[in-house]
């Protein structure tokens, strides 16, 4: 099945800084890749995804990277704030309708920003 | 538009017993979804369903199912608990689509087996 790997588990940056958090992932088939942001007592919100067809895909201060080749997608937050500080997870979605709606999970990375 | 409702919040419950969790999908969901969150092994998918339908399941032994009903809501049931089910069980809804269609979660039920 598909596996997905999820570096750093802990990322601490000062305010104002950018962050990048990396995955990859097994299965060439994977076409769906969203990224989910935890906040302490809630459950993951979808922040950003990207689907195979695109290389590259932003929405203000967060933008994702996708290479398909290389089996790899990154999420990028510029200029962060306290509020980004979270856990962040990268997904991967398979491309076939047998699998529906599954999602395979990353680790996750603990985002701290400091002021 | 309401999110996904999850209930109970909390529950404690002793070895050996059952639990049901409850999940409300978003209205006009028609696809509901279950993933267990422990700090050892992240988020795994346990099950989806759509139109009262199991679609897939994830690898967790038979002791754990799910039924969904017309009004798209959604059960999990846990029968003879034991202290590794100890974990957080999130539901998520999405529009259905053939496949990857975007996940929406509920705030999720942190059950505790003592």
């Amino acid at each position: 099945g598909e596996n997905v790997e999820q570096h750093p588990s802990t990322l601490s940056v000062q305010e104002g800084d950018s962050a990048v958090i990396k995955c990859t992932y097994s299965d060439s088939a994977s076409n769906y890749f969203p990224w989910y942001k935890q906040e302490l007592g809630k459950g993951p919100q979808l922040i950003i995804d990207i689907r195979s067809n695109v290389g590259e895909k932003k929405d203000q201060r967060i933008a994702v990277t996708l290479n398909k080749t290389a089996k790899h997608f990154s999420l990028h937050i510029t200029e962060t704030q306290p509020e980004d500080s979270a856990v962040y997870f990268c997904a991967a979605g398979a491309g076939i309708k047998a699998a529906g709606n599954k999602l395979t999970f990353g680790g996750g990375t603990r985002v701290l920003v400091k002021p | 538009k309401a999110g996904v409702t999850q209930t109970p919040r909390y529950l404690i419950k002793t070895r050996g017993q059952q639990v049901t969790l409850s999940c409300s999908p978003i209205s006009g969901h028609r696809s509901v979804s279950w993933y267990q969150q422990t700090p050892g092994q992240g988020l795994q998918f346990l099950f989806e369903y759509f139109s009262e339908t199991q679609r897939n399941k994830g690898n967790f032994p038979g002791r754990f199912s799910g039924r969904q009903f017309s009004n798209s809501r959604s059960e999990m049931n846990v029968s003879t608990l034991e202290l590794g089910d100890s974990a957080l069980y999130l539901c998520a809804s999405s529009i259905h689509r053939d496949y990857n269609s975007p996940l929406h979660f509920g705030n999720g039920t942190r059950l505790t087996v003592t």
